[in-house]
């Protein structure tokens, strides 16, 4: 079945480290994004791809990474320098970049500081 | 204001109640919107896509007032099961790639 695959989906961090969140995607979609959700909060937005080996930064990137150098993939990496990574966060993608498209979700993986 | 708004609720309703939420936005750059459901501890997932005027599905009417700048979800004969939190999305005129972006939810609990 076609979908948006997001691993893990528990992560422990302890402080100082760097965590990589995988997305992967065989809905042959060209955007992909990364949001994060604070408990009782809405979705923010940390990342998003329109296309292979470009990416653009959200509204809350400091502290977070991404790579796009395939169609399907568009990993996150939450760095050290990311002061509060408690969250839970949700990988998404659409057809194209158009406001037009519905927006598909992985099943989000829920990282926690220890 | 925030650029796209919903009062977070609860809501709180009885089984086979009439709810209605609205969720305002500032400067849309498109025809579409969209209402998603959110679970506790889950992904968000469509619920309804809202072109033009408005649309229904089932139990479930979602409707556009743009000169007003707001999208409203009516769900007719509430179940247990719509408990959840609704997001509503927009795509905001200005925001790199005309971006979807979100609200921050309204939560519903309907009670037996």
């Amino acid at each position: 079945d076609g979908g948006i695959t997001q691993s893990p989906k528990y992560l422990f961090r302890k402080e100082g480290q760097n965590v990589t969140l995988s997305c992967e995607q065989n809905l042959n979609h060209d955007a992909m994004y990364w949001y994060r959700q604070d408990p009782g909060q809405g979705l923010r937005l940390i990342y998003y791809s329109q296309i292979v080996n470009d990416f653009q930064k959200g509204d809350i990137a400091e502290g977070y990474s991404v790579s796009r150098e395939k169609k399907e993939s568009f990993p996150l990496t939450v760095t050290s320098a990311q002061k509060n990574p408690t969250a839970f966060y949700l990988c998404a993608s659409t057809l194209g970049g158009s406001s037009g498209n519905t927006i598909y979700f992985g099943e989000g993986s829920w990282l926690t500081v220890v | 204001r925030k650029e796209v708004e919903q009062d977070p609720g609860p809501f709180n309703v009885p089984e086979g109640a009439t709810v209605a939420f609205n969720c305002t936005y500032s400067n849309s750059a498109s025809q579409s919107f969209f209402w998603y459901r959110q679970d506790c501890r889950k992904e968000p997932k469509l619920l309804m896509s809202v072109y033009s005027s408005g649309n229904e599905d089932g139990r479930f009417t979602a409707q556009l007032n743009r000169a007003s700048q707001y999208i409203s979800l009516l769900i007719r004969d509430s179940k247990l099961s719509d408990s959840a939190t609704y997001l509503c999305v927009v795509p905001l005129k200005g925001n790199a790639g005309n971006m979807l972006t979100f609200g921050g939810g309204t939560r519903l609990m309907v009670k037996p």
